[in-house]
């Protein structure tokens, strides 16, 4: 059961112009919302995040959007650099069955900036 | 400088022997943690530590063991490991709280079992 879905294996971007990755998530429970990126060989590395009291959380070129009653985030990459090319995880915090706080994370969306 | 080790980086095996894959953290973390990554499936967590002799399962903890007798170590063991094994591993650590807590990731150990 795949609680938190990022249904784009892969995306393509020209340069300078905006990259919008998207996730999808089913707990309702789900209450801090975080981006990592990971280029090859490397560990991901944290990005950006965002509380489900907010909705919306803006930091450089990257903004996150939340869409609570919808159950979906966005992260917004603009302009586009080719540096920006690297996986992208979403992931959500809440409580697991179990009562201990855990991170679920996305599949992962390929991102390719194209010079 | 801030970081997560883990070693070995690549490591090629056979079925039913004994591995472990160690993992070291230098920020003083509390939450401590080891998840692998599958093509389609993201990363899933193995098991997870809390603090020094505070371990508990994962999502997919089956074939796994940990144990936590230092707060910067927490190596992750293969008993008897099976070709299902076979995937990208990740130690990763944080300050003991919320998991919303930035996760520091380690550089990730590539496992191969024949």
């Amino acid at each position: 059961d795949q609680q938190v879905k990022q249904n784009s294996p892969s995306l393509s971007v020209q340069e300078g112009r905006i990259s919008i990755l998207n996730c999808d998530y089913t707990n309702s429970m789900f209450d801090y919302f975080l981006w990592y990126k990971k280029y090859p060989a490397e560990g991901p590395t944290f990005l950006i995040s965002i509380s489900s009291i907010k909705d919306k959380n803006e930091d450089g070129r990257f903004t996150v959007f939340l869409n609570k009653s919808a159950k979906h985030l966005s992260l917004h990459i603009v302009p586009s650099q080719p540096g920006d090319s690297a996986v992208y995880f979403c992931a959500a915090s809440g409580l697991s069955n179990f009562g201990n706080e855990k991170l679920t994370f996305g599949t992962g969306t390929r991102l390719t900036i194209i010079p | 400088e801030a970081q997560v080790t883990q070693n070995p980086r690549y490591l090629i095996t056979v079925t039913g022997k004994k591995l472990t894959v160690t993992c070291s953290q230098n920020m003083n973390h509390e939450y401590m943690s080891w998840y692998r990554q599958d093509p389609g499936l993201g990363l899933r967590q193995i098991y997870y530590s809390m603090n020094v002799e505070v371990t508990d399962k994962g999502d997919v903890p089956e074939g796994y063991k940990v144990s936590r007798k230092e707060k910067r170590n927490f190596p992750l063991i293969l008993e008897s490991p099976s070709p299902n094994q076979t995937s990208l591993y990740f130690c990763a650590s944080s300050q003991q709280g919320r998991t919303y807590n930035e996760q520091f990731f380690g550089p990730g150990t590539r496992l191969t079992v024949l």
